[in-house]
């Protein structure tokens, strides 16, 4: 079936890029939303790629997209310790259902000073 | 605009007490949904609901009610408290129930169950 899967996992120290990989079994989304969660806060809207881009670049952060492999990544240039959250990537549908998107685990990046 | 609003932030309730989190938002949005997040299992769908009058099941739906009586309040209503539902709880909306909108997430419910 469908999934979204991402390392539970990152540390990085401040002034290095940060990389978030995905792999995901299969999309048929337009959009591909990435999200960011801080501590003690619900899910925020990051940025997000088309799904017929490979890549898109939004200030700090550049999303690449691989459909043939099913690979997403989202790089994080200059990491800051303000950067450090869970980073969701993008959900996928849940076949058959009404709009129902499925959610990796998330990515806990943590930035050392 | 406030967006999604999640009442309350915390909770503390005893096994086998009932309560209902509330949610609420403002942007005119048909699709609503309620997610539980526990540490290793990410989101799971609780149930969701594409227009007023309308909802229907998630991922994990036991023990927990829902109802759309209006566009903007989605309440999820907890039957009998159970240990296993201490988790945090976030609502979410967005315009359509097609999944090229991205969702609008509230703050969460950080609900403990002794």
């Amino acid at each position: 079936g469908e999934d979204v899967e991402q390392s539970l996992f990152l540390s990085v120290r401040e002034g290095d890029s940060s990389v978030i990989n995905c792999t995901y079994t299969d999309s048929s989304s337009t959009y591909l939303y990435w999200y960011k969660q801080e501590p003690g806060a619900g899910l925020q809207l990051l940025t997000y790629i088309f799904s017929n881009m490979d890549m898109k670049q939004d200030q700090r952060l550049t999303v690449l997209l691989n459909k043939k492999d099913k690979h997403l990544s989202l790089r994080i240039a200059d990491t800051q310790t303000g950067d450090s959250a869970i980073y969701f990537c993008p959900p996928v549908p849940r076949r058959g259902s009404q709009g129902n998107l499925i959610f990796g685990k998330g990515t806990k990046l943590s930035v050392k000073p | 605009n406030a967006g999604v609003t999640q009442t309350p932030k915390f909770q503390v309730l005893k096994t086998g007490q009932s309560m209902t989190l509330q949610c609420a938002q403002d942007m005119n949005h048909e699709y609503m949904s309620w997610y539980r997040q526990d540490p290793g299992m990410g989101l799971r769908l609780i149930h969701y609901s594409v227009g007023a009058g309308i909802t229907d099941q998630g991922e994990v739906p036991n023990g927990y009610n829902v109802s759309r009586s209006t566009t903007e309040d989605f309440p999820l209503r907890l039957l009998s408290a159970a240990p296993s539902q201490t988790s945090v709880y976030f609502c979410a909306s967005r315009r359509t129930g097609g999944d090229n909108q991205p969702q609008h997430f509230g703050d969460g419910t950080r609900l403990s169950i002794l």
